[in-house]
């Protein structure tokens, strides 16, 4: 049981590129969800989503596109990288509302 | 806006002394509180939460007191442990909104 598994663990862009981080739970939950961190600013939320085939946006959605094909998989993708969105992304699942998140390990995202 | 608040970000206390972690938050539909506790490299992990209809709830060396008149919780660690050495963050939701808003966290380094 991996718990909620994300890659890759670092990443390093230009400006203008593209990326996808990927991430994928094998608890059978229904709700997962993006957050960043930034120094002085907490956990931010980017998108969620309450199960295959819902999305919704979060505190900080612009720049970043989601969709959810599986229960387990909810990828985050990145359309045209910018400095602003240097920052560590966490991906997190919950069972039910009220359940605690899991989340995974984060990945360290630099853009140049 | 930040709805939920950690205005210490950061605290030193003594091995075995007493750590206690402040949050406020300003949205009173908030009714579910959460304390996260993060290592460097790794994702966030759950620690205790406290429901709206409780002021107290305790996991034995952690303590989180709940004031919603105040609209304000604490986190308290007796005695403090070198590994309780971390970041911890405060979030808080409403029933039935899958959504967690986060705190800044706080840096809590136990000395010996």
């Amino acid at each position: 049981n991996a718990g909620v598994t994300q890659t890759p663990k670092f990443q390093v862009l230009k400006t203008g590129q593209s990326m996808t981080l990927q991430c994928a739970q094998d608890m059978n939950h229904e709700y997962m969800s993006w957050y960043r961190q930034d120094p002085g600013m907490g956990l931010r939320l980017i998108h969620y989503s309450v199960g295959a085939g819902i999305t919704d946006q979060g505190e900080v959605p612009n720049g970043y596109n989601v969709s959810r094909s599986t229960t387990e998989d909810f990828p985050l993708r990145l359309l045209s990288a910018a400095p602003s969105q240097t920052s560590v992304y966490f991906c997190a699942s919950r069972h039910r509302e009220n359940a605690p998140l899991h989340f995974g390990n984060g990945t360290r995202l630099t853009v140049t | 806006d930040q709805q939920v608040k950690q205005n210490s970000p950061s605290l030193s206390v003594q091995e075995g002394r007493i750590s206690i972690l402040n949050c406020d938050y300003t949205n009173s539909m908030f009714d579910y509180f959460l304390w996260y506790k993060k290592y460097p490299a790794e994702g966030p992990t759950f620690l205790i939460s406290i429901s709206s209809i409780k002021d107290k709830n305790e996991d034995g060396r952690f303590t989180v007191f709940l004031n919603k008149s105040a609209k304000h919780l604490s986190l308290h660690i007796v005695p403090s442990q070198p590994g309780d050495s971390a970041v911890y963050f405060c979030a808080a939701a409403v029933s039935g909104d899958y959504k967690l808003s986060f705190g800044a966290g706080t840096t809590v380094t136990v000395r010996a």
